[in-house]
C-alpha cells in the first residue's frame, strides 16, 4: 500500500536557528503534497499545499517566508521552520496524493514533533 | 470556506457497546467524507470513507452514513475493544477546491475494558 515516510520525528532546536522536515513517498509518485500543524489535543490545521515543479500555495494566515516549502520531486516535499521561535513549537505533518490515481487517495505521514527551547 | 464541525468532543464506552460520533459540514460542494483515527504521537491513518453518491459504507465493525441532505456524516463502531481508544476526525473535501481536507475538532474514544 502507499507509504509516506516523514523525518526527523522528533526535532529540538534553538531559537533562530531553522528546521527542515521531510515528507517523502515511497512508493508512489505524488504531485501533490499538504503539510498540517496540530497543537496538542486539538485538530489538523492546512499550512499549504505543495505542487511539484511549482511554488506552493499557503492558507491564510500562514507566513510564507517563514515556512519555506519546497516540491522537487515527486517524491519529495520539505518544509523548512525558518528562524524557529519557541511559538512555532508543534506538530507537523504531511500527506501525499498519489499523481494520477484516487483523487481522494490521501496518505498521510507520521509527522513530526518540533520542540524549540 | 468549508466548516466542519464533530461532536463530541470525548467519549467513553464500555468495552463491547457502540460508539457513534457525528460531523456536519457547511459547503453542500463537498464530495469526500473521510474518517481518521490518530494515536497519540502518531499520524492519521483512514479507517473509512465515503462519498457524496453513497450513503452508506460499512467494513467489519466501521459503518460511516451521509446524509446530504442535512449536510451530516456519521461514523458508528460496533463491538468496541480497548485498542479502538484514539482520537477519530471526521474530515470533508471539495474536488473544486483543491481536493483539500478540513478536519472536524476531532473525538477522543475511551473504551474501557
Amino acid at each position: 500500500g502507499a507509504v509516506v515516510s516523514q523525518h526527523p520525528s522528533r526535532v529540538i532546536c534553538k531559537s533562530g536557528t531553522s528546521v527542515k522536515i521531510e515528507c517523502r513517498s515511497l512508493d508512489f509518485q505524488a504531485t501533490t503534497m499538504f503539510w498540517y500543524r496540530q497543537f496538542p489535543k486539538k485538530s489538523l490545521m492546512l499550512m499549504a499545499t505543495s505542487n511539484e515543479g511549482s511554488k506552493a500555495t499557503y492558507e491564510q494566515g500562514v507566513e510564507k517566508d517563514k515556512f519555506l516549502i519546497n516540491h522537487a520531486s515527486l517524491t519529495l516535499s520539505t518544509l523548512t521552520v525558518t528562524s524557529a521561535h519557541p511559538e512555532d513549537s508543534s506538530f507537523y505533518i504531511c500527506s501525499a496524493q498519489r499523481t494520477g490515481g484516487d483523487l481522494y487517495g490521501y496518505t498521510f505521514g507520521s509527522g513530526t514533533r518540533l520542540t524549540v527551547v | 470556506g468549508e466548516n466542519v464541525e464533530q461532536h463530541p468532543s470525548t467519549l467513553s464506552v464500555q468495552e463491547g457497546d457502540s460508539a457513534v460520533i457525528k460531523c456536519t459540514y457547511s459547503d453542500s460542494a463537498s464530495n469526500y467524507f473521510p474518517w481518521y483515527k490518530q494515536e497519540l504521537g502518531k499520524g492519521p491513518q483512514l479507517i473509512i470513507d465515503i462519498r457524496s453518491n453513497v450513503g452508506e459504507k460499512k467494513d467489519q465493525r466501521i459503518a460511516v452514513t451521509l446524509n446530504k441532505t442535512a449536510k451530516h456524516f456519521s461514523l458508528h463502531i460496533t463491538e468496541t475493544q480497548p485498542e479502538d481508544s484514539a482520537v477519530y476526525f471526521c474530515a470533508a473535501s471539495i474536488k473544486a477546491a483543491g481536493n483539500k481536507l478540513t478536519f472536524g475538532g476531532g473525538t477522543r474514544v475511551l473504551v474501557k475494558p
